[in-house]
């Protein structure tokens, strides 16, 4: 079974920095390329940032780039987002998404808020 | 940017009726591959999206034969052939075609 688990989520004020990490099991992480989606609170989703299975290639939404870098760390199936510079609008739970066919699998997702 | 544009934004269902939900793109999301990557998502009250329908018209495992995609080119639907009191949620599109990926703004289904 395909299992994601967001961790790293917090309260932090604005300009602060934040890294999430994504632990994946059930499936060969190295295989997979990998996406972070964001769900601001009542509102709908975002896609933040994309990395291929290699990690060779990145993409960024316009909203986060130059703030935002994704990684990963496929010896320990792990997905990261670094976050700096935050703003009050990045407050929303972040989502670890596989790539397969898009989108295919998510996790339960971690809450980031900013505010002072 | 591609704009997804799903309409309705709210609809009230009635359990055991049809129900329908259209999506249009602002661009083609025909791929160079020739296949459509529009996906379909459902979120449930407190949980995390799920899909139910990627490239256009394929269902994802154990989702329900009562969901189904359709259309071309520019634009989309998800059918629900009849209503269960577990589809209360709310659906989004989503188009795979392009960079940025973009997702509609989202239709909420309520009894």
């Amino acid at each position: 079974e395909v299992q994601l688990v967001e961790s790293g989520g917090g309260l932090v004020q604005p300009g602060g920095s934040l890294k999430l990490s994504c632990a994946a099991s059930g499936f060969t992480f190295s295989t997979y390329s990998m996406n972070w989606v964001r769900q601001a609170p009542g509102k709908g989703l975002e896609w933040v940032s994309y990395i291929s299975s290699s990690g060779s290639t990145i993409y960024y939404a316009d909203s986060v780039r130059g703030r935002f870098t994704i990684s990963r760390d496929n010896a320990q199936s792990s997905l990261f987002l670094q976050m700096k510079s935050l703003r009050d609008e990045d407050t929303a739970v972040y989502y670890c998404v596989r790539d397969y066919y898009i989108f295919d699998s998510w996790g339960q997702g971690t809450l980031v808020t900013v505010s002072s | 940017d591609v704009v997804m544009t799903q309409s309705p934004l709210s609809l009230p269902v009635t359990l055991g009726q049809p129900a329908s939900i259209s999506c249009r793109s602002s661009q083609s999301l025909v791929y160079s591959d020739g296949k459509t990557y529009l996906s379909w998502f459902q979120q449930r009250p407190g949980q995390s999206p799920r899909r139910l329908i990627y490239q256009l018209s394929n269902r994802d495992s154990g989702v329900p034969d009562r969901f189904s995609g359709s259309g071309s080119g520019t634009d989309f639907t998800l059918k629900i052939s009849r209503v269960e009191a577990e589809d209360v949620g709310v659906y989004y599109c989503m188009q795979g075609a392009r960079w940025p990926r973009t997702f509609g703004q989202g239709t909420r289904v309520e009894i």
